[in-house]
């Protein structure tokens, strides 16, 4: 166990459902990451948090709607989802957001949009 | 702009093998280098992590190296182990993208008994 947890682990939703991914971690850490990983691909930044202060957002269509109500939390609101969004989803804590800290990544959400 | 590149892209090979894994970067100015084994549907875990003054980091049957100045590492694994069959991942920081990583594709290793 790295110290960061993720629920659900699977979920399976319509392009029209609302859902929300939450992530916790245990760490005492002041940073946050959402990750995207698709099929044979490298994993794509969407969201960092440091100190609950959104600091990047990649690009992130808006259909994607992070939230970080404290250091310890992080939720990805999701709505009217499109099948390519399918993946899967990885929360991440390091200490800070400096270069040189380690990422602890969680167990995952995988998501699939029928 | 930033690459890490990965090689190969999958291997197999029999339980009790050696095998070498390859990253080359072009991230600059270079921070660290940190190789992750990430199990099937499950989140990456840290193996190694390297600095610019550091050539070799070991962690059990890992062993990592790096070459600050042809910008190459690779991780060798020891007397494979049918566990060690994993999406392993390259993943390099810069001194001033703070909180973003690039991360290679990942080499897919099957270790087959």
């Amino acid at each position: 166990e790295t110290g960061v947890t993720q629920t659900p682990r699977h979920l399976v939703m319509g392009m029209t459902n609302k859902k929300s991914l939450k992530c916790e971690q245990h760490l005492g850490h002041n940073a946050m990451y959402w990750y995207k990983q698709s099929a044979k691909k490298p994993l794509e930044l969407m969201f960092v948090y440091s100190l609950e202060e959104r600091v990047e957002n990649n690009s992130v269509p808006s259909r994607f709607s992070p939230e970080c109500p404290n250091s310890s939390h992080l939720f990805l609101h999701l709505h009217t989802l499109q099948p390519e969004d399918s993946a899967l989803y990885l929360c991440a804590s390091s200490q800070d957001i400096t270069d040189h800290n380690e990422q602890f990544f969680g167990p995952g959400t995988r998501l699939t949009v029928l | 702009k930033n690459q890490v590149e990965q090689s190969p892209q999958s291997l197999i090979i029999l339980e009790g093998k050696n095998c070498t894994l390859q990253c080359n970067y072009t991230v600059s100015p270079f921070s660290n280098l940190r190789w992750y084994k990430q199990d099937t549907g499950r989140g990456p875990v840290s193996l190694t992590i390297m600095t610019f003054s550091e050539n070799t980091k070991s962690n059990g049957r890992y062993t990592a190296t790096l070459d600050a100045d042809t910008k190459q590492s690779s991780l060798h694994i020891t007397a494979s182990q049918l566990s060690d069959s994993a999406s392993y991942i390259c993943v390099v920081s810069a001194w001033d993208n703070a909180g973003k990583s690039t991360f290679g594709d990942g080499t897919t290793l099957t270790v087959k008994p």
